[in-house]
């Protein structure tokens, strides 16, 4: 049965670099049909996509974040890293990982997210 | 970015109802659009994937449908359990983007 679960700091003062940590069970991050994406949401807020990394390093990130996004992967230890630099307080999100299933047919690939994390709280304030 | 649109926003369903719930991209996705079901507190889940497949676990209630730009989520007859936030993501291309939730709620 595959797993993940989040981990890191609960608060984070502005301007501060934020470093989470999502390990994951039952499932290598070399398997070929695999990634794991990173999402947020905000208090009351819609879901919000932050990147993701493949089995084969393959990384892409949001528009709005990605100069200050580094996602990276530690296939030993099953865990997958997201480094968010400049924290701000709109940054104060629930922050999620899960599982980015893959099927491809042809030369179009499918992508779900499935299962997530419970997802960790990460507020930024001073 | 592709936008992704839903409506209702939310709605008001007694047990027993037939509910619809549609979302709309801003361009062409084929059938790249997922549905998912989020309970306060909770983690989203998958409920449908490519459009139409059913992830596997979920009643047979859960439908999806709809190809290009609009799509539809129906659940057949309502269920006590099911009173949640639904929404819609696709995976067309990236950067991947989900729609704002429709909230179904007791009426």
């Amino acid at each position: 049965q595959v797993s993940l679960k989040e981990s890191g700091p609960v608060l984070v003062t502005p301007t501060e670099t934020l470093t989470l940590t999502c390990s994951v069970s039952g499932l290598s991050l070399s398997n070929a049909r695999t990634g794991v994406s990173w999402i947020r949401q905000a208090p009351g807020k819609a879901l919000e996509w932050i990147g993701h990394i493949f089995s084969n390093d393959e990384k892409s990130y949001s528009t709005s974040l990605k100069t200050r996004l580094t996602i990276s992967k530690d296939t030993s230890k099953s865990q997958v890293v997201l480094i968010m630099t400049n924290m701000d307080p709109v940054d104060t999100a629930t922050y999620y990982c899960a599982r980015t299933q893959i099927y491809c047919s042809g030369r179009s690939c499918q992508n779900w997210f499935d299962p997530w994390g419970q997802g960790t709280l990460v507020t930024v304030s001073s | 970015d592709i936008q992704m649109t839903q409506s209702p926003s939310s709605l008001s369903a007694s047990v027993g109802d037939r509910v619809t719930i549609t979302c709309r991209a801003s361009q062409n996705i084929s059938t790249f659009l997922n549905w998912y079901q989020q309970k306060a507190g909770k983690a989203p889940k998958l409920l449908i994937y490519a459009a139409s497949k059913s992830q596997n676990g979920v009643p047979s209630r859960f439908s999806g449908s709809g190809s290009g730009t609009d799509f539809t989520l129906t659940v057949s007859t309502l269920q006590p359990e099911d009173f949640a936030t639904y929404c819609c993501q696709q995976s067309y291309t990236t950067p991947f983007t989900f729609g704002p939730g429709t909230t179904v709620d007791f009426k």
